[in-house]
């Protein structure tokens, strides 16, 4: 079946540097939704990406989808301690007899040290 | 509600109990979606539903578990003869209507722990 990958699967920081965290799925996705869980909370949705190649950006937050609509990315310019926390890939395949069913990635935890 | 509601918020009990697990979608959202989320771990996919009908039980790990959605709003997810690789975070989420592309919006989640 589906399988989505996420990596890496914890990431330490200093507060103002990068971070990025990679998704890879076994098939293409007709498209991939991207949610960041804080500490004790719930899985949160930040964006979607449905389009080869889209990029996508909200404020520091940088989201990436493959031209091959395989792998998708998000990059986080300047790190700060409110962004701690897991965050998912999520993908729809295209086509095959999951239509509908959301697969999510191990999602990446991240750490920010002040 | 403002947004899904899931109880308990935890729920301990002894190997071979039978457990009911409540989720209340937001207002006016027609998809339903059930996931088991291990200490570390992803997301599993359990069951969604689509109204009262839940199309595809293929995610459910065994014949103990088992969901049900009535009214198409309230859902409860039942796990029948507990194991203790049962315990883990059981998370609800609903969408406006089923399909892709829809955002999930997810409820604190029911921590459930079997001794």
């Amino acid at each position: 079946g589906q399988q989505v990958m996420q990596i890496p699967q914890y990431q330490h920081v200093q507060e103002g540097e990068d971070f990025t965290t990679y998704c890879n799925s076994s098939t293409t996705l007709s498209n991939i939704q991207w949610y960041k869980q804080r500490p004790g909370g719930h899985p949160v949705f930040l964006i979607q990406l449905v389009k080869s190649g889209e990029v996508k950006k909200q404020k520091r937050l940088t989201f990436q989808f493959g031209e091959a609509k395989k792998n998708s990315s998000l990059h986080i310019t300047a790190t700060q301690t409110t962004d701690v926390g897991t965050y998912f890939c999520a993908g729809y395949n295209a086509g095959g007899t999951s239509y509908g069913k959301l697969t999510f990635g191990q999602g990446t935890i991240l750490t920010v040290h002040p | 509600g403002a947004g899904v509601s899931q109880s308990p918020s935890n729920k301990v009990t002894e190997k071979g109990k039978d457990v009911e697990l409540r989720c209340d979608p937001i207002s006016g959202h027609t998809a339903l979606y059930w996931y088991r989320q291990s200490l570390g771990q992803g997301l599993e996919f359990l069951i969604y539903f689509q109204g009262n009908s839940a199309p595809d039980k293929s995610g459910l790990p065994s014949d103990r578990f088992s969901a049900e959605r009535t009214g198409g709003s309230v859902s409860t997810l039942t796990i029948q003869r507990t194991q203790q690789e049962d315990s883990a975070v059981y998370l609800c989420a609903s969408s406006l209507v089923w399909g892709e592309g829809q955002p999930q919006h997810f409820g604190d989640g029911t921590r459930l722990s079997i001794l």
